[in-house]
């Protein structure tokens, strides 16, 4: 049985670029949370969501930041116009239908030259 | 008062030692509670999760939560040098439900040495 997977592990872009980040969740999982690390700071909600539906978006920045979960497919995290203060590890998080326990990816880290 | 707070550390102890992680909370609505290891340049791992007061034990591992002092601790008996890592207390935010957003303390780093 697979855990969550990410992909890219690793993404390089320039300021401006746009950053698309993927998550699978392991099987059997509804629930997908991401999180992001900054260096040398602890890992901060950012959002939640079911199949196509966004659940809690209280920890995404107002602006440049989107978040998706279709019907078919991964969730995306996309950053628009990426700046250097966004280098950080983006990871997902995945849970099953109970929501108990969350059983995180390996992560992406994103690094803005 | 942050939501969940963590002792600073790093902390250092000998192989084979105990080693005490400790964490506070402020919602006195939260019901359960989550340990995670995270190794350097690596992913948080769940190790453990406590619901009821008193202590929980999975093999080298006790956890231990007092709902009453808002005080959850993770107990690493026979500690190991594998065992150093950064430890990661959580908990959800969803008005006492298990799930939803994850709240996590700042870590405490965790050394052991030989």
């Amino acid at each position: 049985n697979a855990g969550v997977m990410q992909n890219p592990r690793h993404l390089v872009r320039r300021r401006g670029q746009e950053a698309r980040l993927r998550c699978s969740p392991m099987k059997g999982h509804s629930h997908v949370y991401w999180y992001r690390q900054l260096p040398e700071e602890g890992l901060k909600f950012m959002v939640y969501l079911q199949k196509e539906n966004i659940i809690d978006e209280s920890g995404m920045p107002k602006e440049r930041f989107s978040a998706e979960f279709p019907k078919e497919g991964p969730s995306i995290l996309r950053i628009q116009q990426v700046v250097r203060g966004d280098s950080a590890a983006y990871f997902c998080a995945s849970s099953p239908p109970s929501g108990e326990t969350q059983y995180f990816g390996p992560g992406t880290r994103l690094l803005v030259l | 008062q942050k939501e969940v707070e963590q002792n600073s550390g790093p902390l250092s102890v000998p192989e084979g030692a105990i080693a005490s992680l400790n964490c506070t909370y402020s919602d006195r609505g939260s019901q359960s509670f989550f340990w995670y290891r995270q190794y350097s340049g690596k992913s948080p791992e769940l190790i453990m999760f406590i619901y009821s007061n008193g202590d929980k034990e999975d093999g080298r591992f006790t956890a231990q939560l007092n709902k009453a002092s808002q005080y959850v601790s993770l107990l690493i008996r026979d500690s190991q040098p594998s065992d150093s890592a950064t430890y990661l207390c959580a908990a959800p935010n969803a008005g006492g439900t298990s799930y939803g957003k994850l709240t996590f303390g700042q870590g405490t780093i965790l050394t052991v040495h030989p």
